[in-house]
């Protein structure tokens, strides 16, 4: 399978500190994306990365990609409490699905 | 825009009950999925569709059925709840034109519980 695993499952931190959690997969992917889970709610998608692209910011947040290594990581800069989520990679290769990992818990207190 | 839809967004089965969750989007989109979310599991597909009328089996398809008669609706049927099929379930939509790449939208789930 070529699921991504986040890390770390949980992750706790204060408002305005920086949050980090990472994915790593298994095979050749051709597009990753990260998605946010509010409790109880869909997810609502975040940002995509290609292949051939090493970083991508929208807003507070900044993507990595390392197709190397096999691995993403994703960086809320100034956390808000609102930032309180679960945080999911998904990937995809050609002609298949997305597979979707098991997803970050950030928690930001006030 | 209403988005992505589902009903019920509850619902309470005994063990061989039969239903059906409906999920309907208004974005026009072409791709339509089933997930099920377990706790500690993530996302896993359950079934998908490329476009009306048509259906493909995911990662854990045994024991539901679909249908894609319109466009914009699809449909996830239980013939014979199980206990195991206690899950949260999430239809999501995607436009279809990067093939499966596109961005995914979400409805908000049906908590489904089996007794």
């Amino acid at each position: 399978s070529q699921q991504g695993e986040e890390d770390p499952q949980a992750l706790s931190i204060q408002e305005g500190e920086n949050a980090t959690m990472n994915c790593s997969y298994k095979t050749s992917i051709n597009n990753l994306q990260w998605y946010r889970q509010n409790s109880g709610r869909g997810l609502v998608h975040l940002i995509l990365i290609r292949s051939n692209e090493r970083e991508k910011h929208s807003g507070r947040l900044r993507v990595t990609l390392d197709t190397s290594k096999k691995s993403s990581s994703l960086l809320i800069t100034a956390s808000r409490a609102a930032d309180t989520a679960s945080y999911f990679c998904a990937t995809d290769a050609r002609y298949s699905t997305l597979t979707f990992g098991k997803g970050t818990m950030l928690l930001v207190s006030p | 825009n209403a988005g992505v839809t589902q009903t019920p967004k509850f619902r309470v089965l005994k063990t061989g009950q039969s239903m059906t969750l409906l999920c309907a989007q208004d974005m026009n989109h072409e791709y339509m999925y089933w997930y099920r979310q377990d706790p500690g599991m993530g996302l896993r597909l359950i079934h998908y569709s490329v476009g009306e009328g048509t259906t493909a089996k995911g990662e854990v398809p045994d024991g539901y059925n679909v249908s894609r008669l319109k466009k914009q609706n699809f449909l996830l049927g239980l013939e014979s709840a199980a206990p195991s099929q206690t899950s949260v379930y999430f239809c999501a939509s995607s436009s279809g034109l990067a093939g499966f790449t596109d961005t995914q939208y979400f409805g908000p789930g049906t908590r489904l519980t089996v007794l």
